[in-house]
């Protein structure tokens, strides 16, 4: 059975800090990995998408790929009370088409 | 662009019902799928259209699931007869032509089986 594991948290920093999201996965063949941002009630936000050894920015958020370590990771510079949500790490199968989701990380930025 | 819309966004049956749910990916997206979240637990891939054609449904629970997306456009996922572990969120999430298979979820159906 193929995983993702996700620290479930919850994962409280103060505004204007980096929140540090970290994800493992089983399965070596994995080559793409997504992350996406989750709201109470609302559906998942694809954020960052990553699939090359190294590390990746879009504004505030960095993801990190580490294929060797089989770990993926997301930072959130100047963290706001408006990042705080779930934030779910995903990797794509073998086959390149079903999403395995970990069970989320919820992250809390207190103002 | 419109985003991935699903109906209804709840839904409440008894045991034994039947009930449909549908979703409309984004505008030209060939790639269709539905996942699951059971309450406590991760999201679940359920299966996977191309068009018209199931491309993958190794992860449908059983056979009183039943996904159709005739015409290649919008998709229906009828279960029938409903069972109470069926309760949870139904994904629909849709995709393009991208290598990289990104992936864009709807605001899911909350189905309930009382």
């Amino acid at each position: 059975q193929k995983e993702v594991e996700q620290n479930s948290g919850p994962l409280s920093v103060p505004e204007g800090a980096i929140a540090s999201l970290n994800c493992t996965y089983s399965d070596r063949v994995s080559q793409s990995f997504f992350w996406y941002r989750q709201y109470s009630g609302k559906s998942p936000e694809l954020i960052m998408s990553i699939y090359s050894n190294g590390d990746k920015e879009d504004g505030r958020f960095t993801a990190q790929l580490n294929k060797a370590s089989q770990y993926v990771s997301l930072l959130i510079r100047d963290s706001q009370p408006s990042d705080s949500a779930t934030y779910l790490c995903a990797a794509l199968n073998q086959a390149g088409t079903a999403l395995i989701f970990g069970k989320g990380t919820t992250l809390s930025v207190s103002s | 662009e419109a985003g991935v819309t699903q109906f209804p966004s709840h839904s409440v049956i008894e045991k034994g019902q039947t009930v449909t749910l549908r979703c409309d990916p984004i505008s030209g997206h060939d790639n269709l799928y539905w996942y699951r979240r059971v309450m406590g637990k991760e999201i679940k891939f359920l299966l996977h259209f191309v068009k018209e054609s199931k491309q993958d449904e190794s992860g449908m629970p059983n056979n009183r699931f039943l996904a159709e997306r005739t015409g290649g456009t919008y998709s229906t996922l009828k279960v029938q007869p409903a069972e109470l572990e069926d309760s949870g969120v139904y994904f629909c999430a849709s995709g393009g032509t991208s290598r990289y298979n990104e992936q864009f979820f709807g605001p899911g159906t909350r189905l309930t089986v009382l």
